[in-house]
């Protein structure tokens, strides 16, 4: 049972806009960076966006990340038939059982 | 250029040990966490912790902690995963993953290609 929160699935056109929330707490979200991770089908999961908000080298500026509080967001704009994939968030978390945690997951599908 | 390359799939039955190797290369072994992370077919991800090269340290996933031991070989750049006393629950495919950050701001950059536990009888 992960401890942050993300829809299971968003859907767009091609060209469109999508948004996919990560919900946690004051002791994962709300007090350490978030970053997101994009995992294509059968393929290994892909940093997306780290310190809540900076793009690796590479990752176009259609993807972005904000916090506020206790969630974090991922946009991305211009939605693509290649965007379809899994999104997963993920912060540390200081609670006693503590550790690196990630995100429930989110499919993106493209209509 | 930054790699990671995992050891091939395995077959368990319960009750047994498998351990998973990672080499890296491109890159400092000494200087970055590596970590582990493993993913049940049609589930999320599930990280299960971390060892940092340079000494040895580790950190285990409170879920994992009497289960999984995390080693490295710093003459081949290799870290090692082993679970032990599998059973059909741990069937999945386990990554390793360079984490960057401060300690407890750690993501994950790159990742190996997945290796595929299965355990069965």
């Amino acid at each position: 049972q992960s401890v942050l929160t993300q829809p299971p699935s968003v859907s767009a056109a091609p060209g469109q806009k999508v948004t996919i929330s990560c919900s946690g707490s004051s002791s994962n979200i709300g007090n350490n960076y978030v970053s997101w991770y994009q995992q294509l089908p059968g393929t290994a999961p892909k940093l997306l966006i780290y310190e809540d908000n900076k793009r690796p080298s590479g990752i176009p500026d259609r993807f972005s990340g904000s916090k506020s509080g206790t969630s974090a967001t991922l946009g991305i704009t211009g939605l693509q038939t290649g965007d379809e994939a899994d999104y997963y968030c993920g912060t540390w978390d200081s609670s006693l059982s503590g550790g690196n945690v990630f995100g429930t997951g989110t499919k993106v599908t493209v209509l | 250029q930054v790699q990671l390359v995992q050891s091939g799939a395995e077959v368990k039955k319960p009750g047994a040990s498998v351990k998973v190797s990672c080499k890296t290369s491109g890159f400092i072994f000494t200087a970055y966490y590596i970590h582990w992370v493993r993913q049940a077919p049609g589930q999320g991800l599930e990280w299960m912790g971390t060892i940092y090269p340079s000494g040895g340290s580790t950190i285990y996933a409170q879920k994992f902690q009497d289960r999984v031991t995390m080693t490295k070989d710093t003459s081949t750049s290799t870290v090692y995963m082993e679970l032990s006393s599998l059973r059909s629950e741990d069937t999945a495919m386990y990554y390793c993953a360079r984490g960057r950050g401060g300690y407890m701001e750690q993501y994950f950059d790159y990742w190996g290609q997945e290796t595929l536990v299965t355990v069965s009888s």
